[in-house]
């Protein structure tokens, strides 16, 4: 039975940095992909980036390079994300997933119960 | 990237009634093409995997087809734990995977 547990919510400054915890159990840490996704307010589902952690180079969305960085530590098997420059657009909840597969056909069948990334002064 | 659309983006429905989503990806994406149905304030469940694989644990009511860049969500008889934002997936640029805006669902 995998399960992904998240860290708590987060309020942050304008300009701050946050970074968010997926503790995962269950299944084989090092071959899946664990991907972050996040939900703004009221809105859809955006791809934010994905670590395979037994290859460890992390894969990000072209509009959030060079502000986050996701990492894995396989002996917690936990997955990191962290924002930096954060502005009030980067409010959402911030989910990680992990990716399954039947075949080449890939999905995200195990999610984090989400984490509430808040950016207010 | 490969961009998703659905509709309708929202619609309203009555217990019992067959419900039909469409969604239409950008390019030819075969079948990698995933459902999933999201509750408020919870994180989103897989559905249909593979344009129309039902997950395990999901009822037969729900069901998925299509191929290339035309698919359908049908829930063939709507159950009150039914009304939910439905979103489509493709993951056939996997890693980098586009969420459709979702469609949701609500009491007539």
């Amino acid at each position: 039975q995998v399960q992904l547990m998240q860290s708590g919510a987060e309020v942050k400054k304008p300009g701050s940095s946050v970074k968010v915890s997926c503790k995962t159990s269950g299944g084989d840490f090092s071959t899946y992909a664990l991907t972050w996704i996040r939900q703004a307010p009221g809105q859809g589902l955006e791809w934010v980036g994905r670590i395979i952690p037994i290859a460890g180079k992390p894969n990000y969305a072209q509009k959030f390079q060079g502000r986050v960085t996701i990492t894995a530590d396989g002996s917690s098997t936990t997955v990191y994300m962290e924002f930096s420059s954060l502005r009030s657009a980067d409010t959402a909840i911030y989910y990680c997933a992990r990716t399954s597969c039947s075949g080449n056909k890939c999905y995200f069948a195990n999610w984090g119960q989400g984490t509430l990334v808040t950016v207010s002064s | 990237d490969i961009e998703m659309t659905q509709s309708p983006s929202s619609l309203s429905a009555s217990v019992g009634d067959r419900v039909t989503i469409t969604c239409r990806a950008s390019q030819s994406i075969d079948i990698y093409l995933n459902w999933y149905q999201q509750k408020p304030g919870k994180a989103p469940t897989l559905l249909i995997f593979a344009a129309s694989s039902l997950q395990s644990g999901v009822p037969s009511r729900f069901s998925g087809s299509g191929s290339g860049t035309d698919f359908t969500l049908t829930i063939s008889s709507l159950q009150v734990e039914d009304f939910a934002t439905y979103y489509c997936q493709q993951s056939y640029r996997t890693p980098r995977v586009t969420f459709g805006p979702g469609t949701k669902v609500d009491f007539k």
